[in-house]
């Protein structure tokens, strides 16, 4: 069974940073693309991020600079490092599976770990 | 960068209604479309990718059309459980989601 399990949230001041977590089971973290979806409290969806099967990355212009996606195969376990937190990061971040085939979409998530960031 | 328009924002509707939610992208997109289902409090759940294509374990009450710009998710026969809010993304270039449309209860 496919399974995610986010972790890593918490409060943080403005400027601050968070390694967040996101641990595969059912599946290998490097077999799929793997991506970082957030929510802000009360609003819709946003990407966030992305890894590839290949390693290659890409950001969100909102994000970009400041946060890093990773993953270490050997923990079946996806990163994302925030950094240079600010007000409007605050959120609920989920992971995302990519599903193998036409059009990308994401077809397993996780329960999403929050993010507050106030000083 | 796409955009990604969604309409109504929200609708009431009734048990048994059949219900269609539009989606339009700022270009073409293809068929680069899903359609994801999310609940209070849930992660959001793949209804329709690309398009047309019903995800596994979705019930055939939902479905998907469009190409290009213009896409629909329309719903049979509405459900109890289907009360829910609605998000299209595209997936053309990176990723990009619609702002949503809440379905309740009419």
């Amino acid at each position: 069974e496919v399974q995610l399990v986010e972790s890593g949230g918490g409060l943080v001041q403005p400027g601050g940073s968070l390694r967040l977590s996101c641990a595969a089971s059912g599946f290998s973290v490097s077999n799929n693309y793997m991506s970082w979806v957030r929510q802000a409290p009360g609003k819709g969806l946003e990407w966030v991020s992305i890894i590839y099967t290949a390693g290659s990355t890409f950001y969100a212009a909102s994000v970009k600079g400041r946060f890093t996606i990773s993953r270490d195969n050997s923990k079946n376990t996806l990163y994302l490092q925030v950094s240079s937190l600010r007000a409007e990061d605050t959120g609920l971040y989920y992971c995302a599976r990519g599903k193998v085939g036409v059009a990308d979409p994401f077809d397993y998530w996780g329960q999403g770990t929050l993010v507050t960031v106030s000083s | 960068d796409i955009q990604m328009t969604q309409s109504p924002s929200s609708l009431s509707a009734s048990v048994g209604d059949r219900v269609t939610i539009t989606c339009r992208a700022s270009q073409s997109i293809i068929n680069y479309l899903n359609w994801y289902q999310q609940k209070p409090g849930k992660a959001p759940k793949l209804l329709i990718y690309a398009a047309s294509s019903l995800q596994s374990g979705v019930s055939s009450r939902f479905s998907g059309s469009g190409s290009g710009t213009d896409f629909t998710l329309t719903i049979s026969s509405l459900q109890p459980e289907d009360f829910a809010t609605y998000y299209c993304q595209q997936s053309y270039n990176m990723f990009t989601f619609g702002p949503g449309t809440k379905v309740d209860i009419k």
